[in-house]
């Protein structure tokens, strides 16, 4: 079953904070937080495991709440350059296959932010 | 310089025909996956692979079908009985948790 991201879109002016968030009826083993810019692939921010620390990338960070099944996305004095889709993916079993692990995504529908000037 | 490379950019087709996307990585990552992105949606899972020669189903691999004899490619064949095929496929790879996605393929049906 698909993650739910809220809100679905966001519109900021430069320098405010915006923050996104990505729920899961089903325990999660792992979030995946990638930005799609319009046109391209989307690109890897970063992953919040199971049991796993707060991350971070340059002002973007996440957190992971086990209990509640959701993520959250925070985007502090946000920048032009932030603009995109930004999806969760999540993981909800851990396999194996001959020793190496591969995670199988599920993926949100999508948060539009959009910075102006 | 390592990536991943999706042929071609874009690609029209005509209604009834079977068409190729072609996936190749230099990444030397074992794992492979295959996904459909519609305008405004998310990302949906259509064919997966571990390792070479193996090869499980997404979420929605009616009318599609792969095949991974080698590890750096995995090419994603679009079947005529693929009911609305017109939409972006993405290719990404992976060695233990992020993945990493190639340029896309824009697949238009006319």
């Amino acid at each position: 079953q698909q993650p739910v991201q809220s809100p679905q879109a966001v519109i900021l002016r430069e320098g405010e904070d915006a923050v996104i968030n990505c729920s899961s009826s089903k325990a999660l083993y792992s979030v995946h937080w990638y930005r799609q810019k319009h046109g391209e692939a989307p690109v890897f921010l970063m992953i919040l495991l199971k049991g796993g620390e707060q991350m971070r990338h340059e002002k973007i960070s996440a957190s992971f709440n086990e209990k509640k099944q959701q993520s959250s996305l925070y985007l502090t004095a946000s920048q032009l350059s932030y603009s995109g889709t930004y999806f969760c993916g999540t993981e909800w079993v851990r396999a194996n296959a001959g020793g190496t692990s591969y995670g199988k995504l599920t993926f949100g529908q999508g948060t539009i932010l959009t910075v102006h000037p | 310089d390592g990536g991943i490379t999706q042929s071609p950019k874009y690609l029209f087709r005509k209604e009834g025909q079977n068409v190729t996307l072609s996936c190749e990585q230099n990444l030397n990552h074992d794992a492979m996956y295959w996904y459909r992105q519609d305008p405004g949606q998310g990302l949906r899972l259509i064919y997966y692979s571990q390792i070479v020669n193996d090869f499980q189903k997404g979420d929605i691999a009616e009318g599609y079908s792969v095949s991974r004899e080698k590890k750096e490619s995995f090419p994603l064949t679009v079947t005529s009985a693929q009911k609305n095929p017109t939409a972006f496929y993405l290719c990404a790879s992976s060695i233990r948790l992020e993945q990493f996605f190639g340029p896309g393929t824009r697949l238009t049906v006319l």
